[in-house]
Parts: C-alpha cells; structure tokens; sequence
C-alpha cells in the first residue's frame, strides 16, 4: 500500500543527544514536510523539501537538520541545539496543488 | 497577526446538532484551502478541499470567500464521532507548496 512511514513511533532522548527521525514515502511526491506539534498547539512547521537535495527552512528550523538524498526519504535530526524538544512529529508528503498525506507520527520525549 | 487564525473553541455541542468553524488567512495570494480532522493523539486527516464555489460532502459544508479571506466548515446533524480538532490549512502563495496550519478547533459532540 502507498503511503508514509514514519519511525520510530516513540523515542526518548537523553539531554545533549542527537536523535533522528525517519520518514519514507511511496506515493512519489515530490515535496516533504516536517512538523512539529505541541499539546493544544496547530502543527508548526520544521523544514520542508520541493526535491531531492534542496530544503528550505520553516517557521521553526533552529536546532533541527534535514537531508534530502532520495525522493522518498526525508529523515529529520534533533540535535542537543534544540532545547525543548518533546513534542510529537509529523512527517508529511504532497504534490503542489494536492492535499497533503501524514505519517503517523512520532513522539519524542526527553528524559 | 497570524498567517490563519481559528475560532479558539473548545465547542461543545449535543448530537444532532449544527456547528460552524471559521478561519481566516492574511495572505492573499493563498492559492488552496483545505480542512483537516486530528484526533487525539493522531495525525490529521483530510477532511475536505474547499472550493470557491462552496462544497458539501454529506453533511459537511466548506465555503471560501476570497474578498474576505475567510474559510467556514459546517457540520449539520452532529454525532458524537465527529469529536475531533478541526484544522484549518491553507496552501500556495509565495512558497511552492508551503501549508501553514490554523490552531485547530476542538469539538465535542455529547450524547
């Protein structure tokens, strides 16, 4: 079946770990997005990529890295540089125009 | 000012009956509008596109008014598995393919 796939589902960090966070999708699109979802809070965006090897920064880029090195593939690191990340992750894909499809998250909580 | 804005909410409402969600965009040259449900704890599902013309799907309702840069959902004869976070997305502009999310609303159907 197409769709995202987005792992782990939940992950706890240590405080000055880097973490990453996987999201692969077979629905060929070619634009993919990271959110970030606070409790109570709209989705905010991260980083989001048009093609293979180009992303851009979103609302919230600091302390976050992305690459872009296939089209199916856009995997998002949390690095010690991001001081408050425990919230929930998406993972999303589209085709200009088109609505977009989620993965189906992942939590990430730091202990 | 925010890029979309919701009716805060929470809305409780009994079933059956009417409800009506707003949003409202600040960049005119949004091109596409959507609205997406977010159960708890889940990712957001494509509700409906919403058209200039207006759309209904069953008992859902989506109007656009441009001029005003205004987006509404109407949910006619509420059940209560219409409990869910409403989000408001809208789409294009000046940023390929860029959504940006509204806060969501949150509605609770009681029997």
């Amino acid at each position: 079946d197409g769709g995202i796939t987005q792992s782990p589902k939940y992950l706890f960090r240590k405080e000055g770990q880097n973490v990453t966070l996987s999201c692969e999708q077979n629905l060929n699109h070619d634009a993919m997005y990271w959110y970030r979802q606070d409790p109570g809070q709209g989705l905010r965006l991260i980083y989001y990529s048009q093609i293979v090897n180009d992303f851009q920064k979103g609302d919230i880029a600091e302390g976050y890295s992305v690459s872009r090195e296939k089209k199916e593939s856009f995997p998002l690191t949390v690095t010690s540089a991001q001081k408050n990340p425990t919230a929930f992750y998406l993972c999303a894909s589209s085709i200009y125009g088109t609505p977009v499809d989620f993965g189906e998250g992942s939590w990430l909580t730091v202990v | 000012r925010k890029e979309v804005e919701q009716d805060p909410g929470p809305f409780n409402v009994p079933e059956g009956a009417t409800v009506a969600f707003n949003c409202t965009y600040s960049n005119s040259a949004s091109q596409s509008f959507f609205w997406y449900r977010q159960d708890c704890r889940k990712e957001p599902k494509l509700l409906m596109s919403v058209y200039s013309s207006g759309n209904e799907d069953g008992r859902f309702t989506a109007q656009l008014n441009r001029a005003s840069q205004y987006i509404s959902l109407l949910i006619r004869d509420s059940k209560l598995s219409d409990s869910a976070t409403y989000l408001c997305v809208v789409t294009g502009g000046t940023s390929y393919g860029k959504l940006t999310f509204g806060q969501g609303t949150i509605l609770t159907v009681h029997p």
